[in-house]
């Protein structure tokens, strides 16, 4: 069965830390894997991964993904309020995505 | 680009009515759409898949006379809830994906309340 695991499910720092979230897979047939930021509504995305080893990154946030050890990492430095949600972490298989149960960050003033 | 929209965002229905939910991708066509379903404090969890002018294809555990989906054409499909049951309220989210690279985008949501 495929298999999205998050770590941690919760996480509480200070605005300015350096947050890294945890993604670690099992699917049948990888295509992609995403992650999306989700605040009170629908996710938004944030980055599609599908090569190992190359970063992506978008202001202070990035992220790389690992074939090999099937997993992938969102940095975000500089932490803000504003990064305060539930990210999610998504694999595409042949047709569709399985989601990870999320991580909740929260960023204190 | 890549705008999903749903309506109605809210709705709160009685118990044994039907609710039709609709999820539109508005600057492109969507070959696939995806209904989930999230309860709170979980993640998102796929009901069905939903191709262009074919059958959905609904997740094990997902009952298919009980969420009827309707994908008409590349730009509306449709999610109706029938016989909706107080243990039926939660937050439907749909995606829309288009050719190409493997990204879904997704509506804002609807949140249905079942009294």
């Amino acid at each position: 069965e495929d298999k999205v695991v998050q770590s941690p499910l919760s996480l509480v720092v200070h605005e300015g830390d350096t947050v890294t979230l945890n993604c670690s897979y099992e699917v049948t047939n990888f295509r992609s894997l995403l992650w999306y930021k989700q605040e009170k509504k629908a996710p938004t995305f944030l980055f599609m991964l599908t090569s190992s080893g190359i970063e992506k990154k978008s202001g202070r946030l990035s992220s790389i993904l690992d074939k090999k050890e099937l997993f992938s990492i969102l940095n975000i430095t500089a932490t803000q309020t504003g990064d305060s949600a539930v990210y999610l972490c998504a694999v595409g298989g042949a047709q569709k995505l399985v989601f990870g149960q999320g991580t909740r960050l929260t960023i204190n003033p | 680009g890549a705008v999903v929209s749903q309506h109605p965002s809210r709705v709160i229905c009685k118990s044994g009515t039907s609710v039709k939910i609709e999820c539109r991708s508005l600057d492109f066509q969507a070959t696939t759409m995806f209904w989930y379903r999230q309860f709170p404090k979980q993640s998102l969890m796929l009901m069905a898949t939903s191709n262009e002018g074919s059958k959905a294809t609904y997740e094990q555990g997902v009952e298919k006379d009980k969420f009827l989906i309707n994908h008409a054409s590349l730009t509306l499909s449709t999610l109706t809830v029938t016989s909706a049951h107080p243990e039926d309220s939660s937050f439907y989210i749909c995606s829309a994906k288009r050719t190409g690279p493997y990204e879904q985008y997704f509506g804002p949501g609807t949140r249905l309340t079942v009294t």
